[in-house]
């Protein structure tokens, strides 16, 4: 079974709007944190926000902010006020406390931002 | 400052060829990773490092050689590859926090990645 899900292979966004990407996650274990990272066409993945499965509040980083909803095991990703610069993979992943060094990454989505 | 440095940025090699990648970071991490990705994909993990001793291998063929000489640094070297080892290869350090809540937040910070042809 998929532990980490991203339903949207790609999604459009205009400039200076907010935009959400949706991940869903499946665990049986009460210690994990989610992550989400982007990947510009350049390669590089770069870390954006965090969230502790502890954590009671939802975590924001600048223009990211992560929709935590524990109950329904879904961590969507909002980017607000959106910029061309945003134009790039983002992943979302997960660590659990029982897996090790592991970390599952999502399927991706790719997220455009139109002029 | 959050830097992983990897070189080279891009590899045509033959699949005779010798050669290796080079991945270093100075933030003080203790956990090192190898990940392949290829297009349109998550990355995969091939191999972590923990305090300089190799902790994970994914079943990667023998082809495919880590080093890690001290905490900074993290070689992968390749030989008599296949062109399906085609890929971008990631390496990733984190501060290895083993145990406890803090282990959850291990966060992983990426190089640029080498993009790898194998002819």
């Amino acid at each position: 079974a998929q532990k980490i899900t991203q339903t949207q292979p790609g999604m459009f966004v205009q400039e200076k709007e907010a935009v959400t990407l949706d991940c869903t996650y499946d665990t049986s274990d009460p210690s994990y944190g989610l992550f989400w990272y982007k990947q510009p066409s350049s390669g590089e993945m770069i870390f954006l926000i965090y969230q502790g499965s502890y954590d009671q509040q939802n975590a924001t980083e600048g223009r990211y902010s992560l929709n935590f909803q524990k109950a329904r095991k879904s961590a969507n990703l909002v980017i607000s006020a959106s910029q061309l610069g945003d134009s790039a993979m983002y992943f979302c992943a997960m660590r659990e406390g029982n897996g090790g060094f592991k970390t599952i990454f999502g399927a991706g989505t790719r997220l455009f931002v139109k002029a | 400052d959050t830097e992983v440095t990897q070189t080279p940025k891009h590899l045509v090699m033959g699949m005779t060829n010798k050669k290796s990648l080079k991945c270093e970071q100075h933030m003080g991490h203790r956990a090192m990773y190898w990940y392949k990705q290829k297009a349109k994909k998550p990355p995969e993990l091939m191999f972590v490092y923990s305090y300089e001793k190799l902790s994970i291998n994914e079943s990667v063929p023998s082809r495919f050689s880590p080093e890690c000489p001290n905490s900074s640094l993290l070689n992968l070297h390749l030989h008599a590859l296949q062109p399906e080892d085609s890929a971008l290869y990631l390496c990733a350090s984190s501060q290895g926090l083993a145990g406890g809540p803090s282990w959850i937040a291990d966060t992983q910070y990426f190089g640029p990645g080498t993009r790898l042809t194998v002819l």
